[in-house]
């Protein structure tokens, strides 16, 4: 049972537009939550996290938003670069949890000049 | 500052086979943690090492096991390997204890059991 999701294998934006890519979780033991970046033959790149007691979280063209009722957040990226083209991964932990990361399956996002 | 460092790159084994991979912690760091990515699929928790002990374990078989040194470079071993081990294996650091909950990932090794 897939504790968290990322329902859209891939994403499609021009250059210069936003890029939203969306998770869900089921696990309401979740409390901080992690977006990795990650190019071929790369290792995951950390990029912004959020804790659960804020709603969003901004760190120049990235922000991470957080509704925890619906069990949801997103990324959103603005203005969208070709080099930010990558396979992003939604990640999720319990406090407490020696930090153990659950992964969703990923999203390729192409943005395109 | 160095970053996470693997190795080997890549590795062949036949089903059956032993095999050990290595990773370089960052700088600073005392945790070390590892993830098996199989095709498709996001990262895997198998274990993780906190200053030479386990510090908490994946729904992976005890055939996986690692240690961790003073120096806190970890080692992942698998015996008995299986045609499904075929994967990326990636090696995590962070601060552990209150340092937060970012890891910060190895390029990883490339396995392939045949």
């Amino acid at each position: 049972d897939q504790q968290v999701k990322q329902n859209s294998p891939s994403l499609s934006v021009q250059e210069g537009r936003i890029s939203i890519l969306n998770c869900d979780y089921t696990n309401s033991m979740f409390d901080y939550f992690l977006w990795y970046k990650k190019y071929p033959a790369e290792g995951p790149t950390f990029l912004i996290s959020i804790s659960s007691i804020k709603d969003k979280n901004e760190d120049g063209r990235f922000t991470v938003f957080l509704n925890k009722s619906a069990k949801h957040l997103s990324l959103h990226i603005v203005p969208s670069q070709p080099g930010d083209s990558a396979v992003y991964f939604c990640a999720a932990t319990p406090r407490g949890s020696n930090y153990k990361l659950t992964f969703g399956k990923g999203t390729l996002l192409t943005v395109n000049p | 500052e160095t970053g996470v460092t693997q190795s080997p790159t890549h590795l062949i084994k036949t089903r059956g086979q032993q095999v050990t991979l290595r990773c370089s912690s960052q700088s600073g760091h005392n945790t070390v943690s590892w993830y098996q990515q199989a095709l498709g699929q996001g990262p895997q928790f198998i274990f993780q090492y906190y200053r030479e002990e386990e510090n908490g374990r994946g729904n992976f078989p005890p055939r996986f096991s690692g240690l961790q040194f003073p120096n806190y470079s970890s080692e992942l071993n698998v015996n008995a390997l299986e045609l499904d081990d075929s994967a990326l294996y990636l090696c995590a650091s962070s601060l552990g204890g209150e340092g937060g909950y970012e890891q910060y990932f190895g390029p990883g090794t490339r396995l392939t059991v045949t």
